[in-house]
This record gives structure tokens, C-alpha cells and sequence, in this order.
């Protein structure tokens, strides 16, 4: 069963305006963890935001902010002020189990955004 | 502060060759993770290292092994290259973050198998 689901292939956005990608999970686990990463074309997974199931607030940083709906199970990423070097692939991702005992990153399919000038 | 290094940045190896990528973590983290991405699929997790010790392990066969050595830094083998091993392997090392741990991932080797 897939536990991360990015129900978007591909989306434009034009430049300055804000889009959100989406994210859609699935774990019985009551603790967990979920990332949004950007890969570029050069292929390095760069970290962009984090929220844990036990926040009761939505994570940001800078233009990045995580709209968390956990009865949902819902982690959508908003970026506002779309900017040409937004232009890549981004990842949702959950961690499963701890780090320190075989915890990892199970991946969604990723999402492709395009930027438009 | 260096941030998650890998080599070789490219590789290209025959089929049923064997190849060693190399991952150095960022200072002061004590866990490494190996990941294998296909061309158009998010990564799938191959091993984990937490203080040297083989902690967890995706579904791999048994031609892919890794281990940590004393510095953190790691190593993933892979025996009997296959075609379909062609991939970027992306190390991950895993710290304290601004509000917990979080997974940081160095520029990935691509490796190509002809």
C-alpha cells in the first residue's frame, strides 16, 4: 500500500504567485514525521520544511510554510512568491520508525513544478 | 559547516562489475542512510547505520552491502552490477535539526550500468 501519495505529475505557476503542492499520507503510527524535499536537475534532495504529527502549530520557513491536516492526513506544501529558481522536482516525504533504529524516509512520487516568467 | 559529501559524483561500470560509493556525513551526526533513485521515482531506502551498526535495511538483494566506519563516514558495495542497478544513490546523513532530527542528503553519485 502506498503510504505517500503526490496526486500531481507536473504544475505551472506563474512567477510571483503562490502554488501548493500536495501531499497525502497514510500511517497507523501515532509519532511520525513529514518532510518536503526539492531536487533540482542536479539532483541533490535539498530539505525544505519538517512537521512532526505532535505540532500543533504549521511549520514555516521563509516562503515555505506545510498546511497540515492531520485528520486528513494531509501535509501540502505552500510556496508563496514563486520564484524562476523554484522551478524542480519536490518530494513529500514520512519518516517510518526512529532514527536511530533503522528509521527512514519513504518517498512519494514527487510533484514537477515550472515556474513561469 | 560541510554539508553530506559523496564520490564519485558519476560511475559507469559494465555489467557484472562491482562498485564502492563512499559518503562522508556532516560533522557531529552519527547516523548514514543509503537511498537508490530511479530515473522518475522518489528514493527508496536501501540501508541505515546508526554508531557503526547496521540498524535497519530496505528491500534490496543480498549484492547490496554497506557498512560505517569509525569516523561515520560509510561505504555501499554493490557486487554483480545489473542494468536495472543504473540509479542515483543518494547518502543521507541524519542530525538535530532547528525542531528535531532531519535527514540531510549529499549531491548523490549516478551511477550508469552498460
Amino acid at each position: 500500500a502506498q503510504k505517500i501519495t503526490q496526486t500531481q505529475p507536473g504544475m505551472f505557476v506563474q512567477e510571483k504567485e503562490a502554488v501548493t503542492l500536495d501531499c497525502t499520507y497514510d500511517t497507523s503510527d501515532p509519532s511520525y514525521g513529514l518532510f518536503w524535499y526539492k531536487q533540482p536537475s542536479s539532483g541533490e534532495m535539498i530539505f525544505l520544511i519538517y512537521q512532526g504529527s505532535y505540532d500543533q502549530q504549521n511549520a514555516t520557513e521563509g516562503r515555505y510554510s506545510l498546511n497540515f491536516q492531520k485528520a486528513r492526513k494531509s501535509a501540502n506544501l505552500v510556496i508563496s512568491a514563486s520564484q524562476l529558481g523554484d522551478s524542480a522536482m519536490y518530494f513529500c516525504a514520512m519518516r517510518e520508525g526512529s532514527w536511530n533504529q533503522g528509521g527512514k524516509l519513504i518517498f512519494g512520487q514527487g510533484t514537477e513544478l515550472s515556474v513561469k516568467p | 559547516d560541510a554539508g553530506v559529501t559523496q564520490s564519485p559524483t558519476h560511475l559507469i561500470k559494465t555489467r557484472g562489475q562491482h562498485v564502492t560509493l563512499r559518503c562522508s556525513p556532516i560533522s557531529g551526526h552519527k547516523s548514514v542512510s543509503w537511498y537508490q533513485q530511479v530515473l522518475g521515482q522518489g528514493p527508496q531506502f536501501i540501508f541505515q547505520y546508526y554508531e557503526k551498526e547496521e540498524r535497519g535495511r530496505g528491500n534490496f538483494p543480498d549484492r547490496f552491502s554497506a557498512r560505517q566506519f569509525p569516523n561515520y563516514s560509510s561505504e555501499l558495495n554493490v557486487n554483480a552490477l545489473l542494468l536495472g542497478d543504473s540509479a542515483l544513490y543518494l547518502c543521507a546523513s541524519t542530525g538535530r535539526g532547528a525542531t528535531s532530527y532531519e535527514q540531510y542528503f549529499g549531491p548523490g553519485t549516478r551511477l550508469t550500468v552498460t
